[in-house]
């Protein structure tokens, strides 16, 4: 089993563009959410999605665009990066239909806007 | 305004010392409390995780202290290690949303 993968691990954007972030996982899991991560401020929630067809915001959405087609992938759309969208990113899922169990972590995309 | 508060920033601890790092939480509707293990260059791994039906949760050297009145949580690391040296974050979840402290840089020095 792959786990949670993400693509690509690095990423450099020129302000204005955009692109799709991809999280896929083999888990069957049914928790799918977004992270970025930034020095000092620790891992914010982007957005979150409870199963396929239902996504919700979190601390952070603004700039960002999400959708569930399938239980296996959860995109992250940037639709006009920007330098403050320069982060880690991180994908995780769980295997219950909420927030409140274990989650599993992918190794992150690199993303530097210029 | 951050609803999980972790401190300290960094941590150093010698061998075989107690690493100790310290969470607070305002929303009283979080009934889920995780523990994180971050590594350079890679995601976040789940070390241990409690919820408040219960004080204390000892896994091996990790052990998480809770207390619901004071909403407050802990992460104990008893006999700390070179290899524990990583970054800790805490987080508390309700039943929509897994929100995450700012994390704890630990250095373990032999």
């Amino acid at each position: 089993n792959a786990g949670v993968t993400q693509t690509p691990k690095f990423q450099v954007l020129k302000t204005g563009q955009s692109m799709t972030l991809q999280c896929a996982q083999d888990m069957n899991h049914e928790y799918m959410s977004w992270y970025r991560q930034d020095p000092g401020m620790g891992l914010r929630l982007i957005h979150y999605s409870v199963g396929a067809g239902i996504t919700d915001q979190g601390e952070v959405p603004n700039g960002y665009n999400v959708s569930r087609s399938t239980t296996e992938d959860f995109p992250l759309r940037l639709l006009s990066a920007a330098p403050s969208q320069t982060s880690v990113y991180f994908c995780a899922s769980s295997s219950q239909r909420r927030a409140n169990y274990g989650y599993t972590f992918g190794s992150g995309t690199r993303l530097t806007v210029v | 305004q951050q609803q999980v508060k972790q401190s300290p920033q960094s941590l150093i601890v010698q061998k075989g010392g107690i690493s100790i790092i310290n969470c607070a939480y305002e929303n009283t509707a979080f009934d889920y409390f995780p523990w994180y293990q971050q590594f350079p260059g890679k995601g976040p791994a789940l070390l241990i995780a409690i919820r408040p039906d219960v004080s204390e949760k000892k896994e091996g050297r990790f052990t998480i202290s809770f207390n619901k009145s004071a909403k407050q949580f802990s992460l104990h690391i008893m006999d700390s290690q070179p290899g524990d040296s990583a970054t800790y974050f805490c987080a508390a979840s309700d039943t929509d949303k897994l929100i995450f402290g700012t994390g704890t840089r630990l250095q373990v020095f032999p």
